[in-house]
């Protein structure tokens, strides 16, 4: 089957710890990007990255880092300086084609929770 | 600065009936629209999206409608069902913005009740 996945589902973070959450995708997509959602709020965007070794930073990237290695992986760490750390976090893929933006897909999501 | 804007953040409708959720930008450069449904502690899912070229785009039970000059779009839902509810967020996007981002509004949470 096609998709992304994301892991874990429910990740539980010490204070001042850092953490990796995964992302990999097998629909062959150039893009991919990393979004945090808050209640009440839409889908604001961490990094994405349009082609491999290369990444750029979206809205809210303070805190945050990531890696593309490889085209199917797009990896978040968030570092003990991201201040509000807990929230659910979204990756997606597309393919930007000949427009420069496409359809974006997204995987199923990581709860992380700060103790 | 919100570049898209969903101004209800809920709406609840009686089952078989029509829900209409709207969203509005401010970016002229916008050409391509998008809506995602979404399910709590899952991704969002996409459901149908617009180009600018066109002011009407239909699936099935969701039609998307733009009218560029008020910056506004609206998806209709009809007949709703229960299943439909979730928070629905639409998103937009520049032809050959950097990175092919997508903006998004703050999600309108439909509620359809049998």
């Amino acid at each position: 089957d096609g998709g992304i996945t994301q892991s874990p589902k429910y990740l539980f973070r010490k204070e001042g710890q850092n953490v990796t959450l995964s992302c990999e995708q097998n629909l062959n997509h150039d893009a991919m990007y990393w979004y945090r959602q808050d209640p009440g709020q839409g889908l604001r965007l961490i990094y994405y990255s349009q082609i491999v070794n290369d990444f750029q930073k979206g809205d809210i990237a303070e805190g945050y880092s990531v890696s593309r290695e490889k085209k199917e992986s797009f990896p978040l760490t968030v570092t003990s300086a991201q201040k509000n750390p807990t929230a659910f976090y979204l990756c997606a893929s597309t393919n930007t084609g000949t427009r420069g933006s496409g359809t974006q897909y997204f995987g199923p999501g990581t709860r992380l929770t700060v103790l | 600065d919100q570049q898209v804007k969903q101004n209800s953040p809920s709406l609840s409708v009686q089952e078989g009936r029509i829900s209409i959720l709207n969203c509005d930008y401010t970016n002229s450069m916008f050409d391509y629209f998008l809506w995602y449904k979404k399910y709590p502690a899952e991704g969002p899912t996409f459901l149908i999206s617009i180009s600018s070229i066109k002011d009407k785009n239909e699936d099935g039970r969701f039609t998307v409608f733009l009218n560029k000059s008020a910056k506004h779009l609206s998806l209709h839902i009809v007949p709703s069902q229960p299943g439909d509810s979730a928070v629905y967020f639409c998103a937009a996007s520049a032809i050959n913005n950097q990175g092919g981002k997508l903006i998004f509004g703050q999600g309108t949470e439909l509620s359809v009740k049998p």
